[in-house]
């Protein structure tokens, strides 16, 4: 696609429930990020795919949360058994990969609100 | 964690006049990123300055570099209502990951 894609923009969900975020890279980015910023913060690295593996999982806040990338294209972040502290932005990214002096094309974000 | 980190953490201008903000950050870095936010959602890259490198300049911007000091600064000239936005540094250390800042918020008054 011409830019990157997030879905759904905007997500309210009770605490206790599962949620699935998606994201849909620049066609032919090999590299995908997700990032999550809290109100008036910085951004907070989660996840970083090369392809479809993942070989930086180091932000990701606790078990309740995964990610997955197929076909090395679109990524789904998964939180499950929600709690008003995953209340956020969720940013997705993506580039080339090809090198690592690159910038990164984000998405519009996924608002989450967790009740 | 935070890598880098910004300063002021807000900045009020009159259209017309200059914006400069700061980014200080800890540990060698590859490069150094400045990004912009509109309205909380997606950012939009401004300008990479690479280690070996002490400035660069992109229409109105120009972004200095001083590894020496592990900092680097932003400079808006001539600043226009549409600046109006959150300015983060990223740095990347060699492992395709860049970590932000908390972002300075620059109001452009006209």
């Amino acid at each position: 696609g011409a830019g990157v894609s997030q879905s759904p923009s905007n997500k309210v969900t009770e605490k206790g429930k599962d949620v699935e975020l998606r994201c849909d890279p620049i066609s032919g980015h090999t590299a995908l990020y997700w990032y999550r910023q809290s109100l008036g913060q910085g951004l907070e690295f989660l996840i970083y795919f090369q392809g479809n593996s993942a070989p930086d999982k180091s932000g990701l806040p606790s078990d309740r949360f995964s990610a997955e990338r197929t076909g090395g294209s679109v990524s789904t972040l998964t939180i499950q058994r929600t709690q008003q502290e995953d209340s956020a932005v969720y940013l997705c990214a993506s580039s080339s990969g090809q090198s690592n002096n690159e910038k990164l094309f984000f998405g519009s974000g996924t608002q989450l609100s967790v009740l | 964690s935070q890598q880098g980190e910004e300063d002021p953490q807000a900045l009020s201008i009159q259209e017309g006049e200059n914006a400069t903000m700061n980014c200080s950050y800890k540990t060698s870095i590859n490069n150094l990123q400045w990004y912009r936010q509109n309205s909380g959602r997606g950012l939009v890259h401004l300008i990479l300055i690479r280690s070996n490198e002490r400035e660069k300049h992109s229409g109105r911007l120009r972004v200095t570099l001083d590894t020496s000091k592990k900092s680097s600064s932003l400079l808006i000239t001539a600043s226009r209502a549409a600046d109006t936005a959150s300015y983060f540094c990223a740095t990347e250390k060699y492992d395709y990951k860049l970590s932000f800042g908390a972002g300075t918020t620059v109001t452009v008054r006209a």
